[in-house]
């Protein structure tokens, strides 16, 4: 089947610090998406990417489409304490009516 | 405001008792689906639904039901829940079923004991 892999599973980090999360798939995907979720809500869309090799920024966090069409990473810079969550990945493989694959997520911890 | 409301947001129940987890959107959305969220395995789809009385099982469906009478509903049904069915839930919506992206409930967090 399909695998969507992300890494790292967790991340503890001093404020101020850049941070690199990134998601790669067996097999090409034509959409990928960027999530939050903050501690006891639901996910929340940070950013959309349509096209390989697209980068995209959203304040701090810039994400990119690999050229691939495998993979992704999101970069969140200069980390503050409500950047704590866990960020998701979700992909839409070409084959797919809509459907989204989602990564097991990556756990921010931000120390000050 | 746009909104994906569940409820319960908490429960905690015991094996075999009959229970259902409702979710109402106000988006007019299409398309709704039911995810469940464990530690390690991120979200994985139970059941999705394209348009009223349309429903498809997803990756996980087994021990659940859905309905999907009118657009902004779509029930959770745990005929008889198992304590593998200890899990953090989340209802989905989307404007479009082919493509278009998802927005979150708040979760519910239902324990089987």
């Amino acid at each position: 089947g399909q695998q969507l892999n992300q890494s790292p599973q967790s991340m503890f980090i001093q404020e101020g610090e850049d941070v690199s999360m990134n998601c790669t798939s067996s097999s090409i995907f034509n959409t990928w998406l960027w999530y939050k979720q903050d501690p006891g809500e639901g996910p929340v869309l940070l950013i959309a990417l349509y096209k390989a090799g697209e980068l995209t920024s959203n304040g701090r966090l810039t994400a990119q489409f690999g050229i691939t069409r495998k993979d992704s990473f999101l970069n969140i810079s200069a980390s503050i304490p409500s950047d704590v969550g866990i960020y998701f990945c979700a992909g839409r493989h070409t084959d797919s009516w809509g459907k989204l694959q989602f990564g097991a997520g990556t756990q921010v911890v931000v120390t000050p | 405001e746009a909104q994906v409301t569940q409820n319960p947001r908490y429960l905690i129940t015991v094996t075999g008792k009959k229970l259902t987890v409702t979710c109402s959107q106000n988006m007019n959305h299409e398309y709704m689906s039911w995810y469940r969220q464990d530690p390690g395995l991120g979200l994985r789809q139970i059941y999705y639904s394209m348009n009223v009385e349309v429903t498809d099982k997803g990756d996980v469906p087994e021990g659940y039901k859905v309905s999907r009478k009118e657009k902004r509903n779509f029930p959770l049904i745990l005929e008889s829940p198992s304590p593998n069915q200890t899990s953090l839930y989340f209802c989905a919506c989307k404007r479009d079923p082919w493509t278009g992206e998802l927005f979150f409930g708040e979760g519910s967090r239902l324990t089987v004991l």
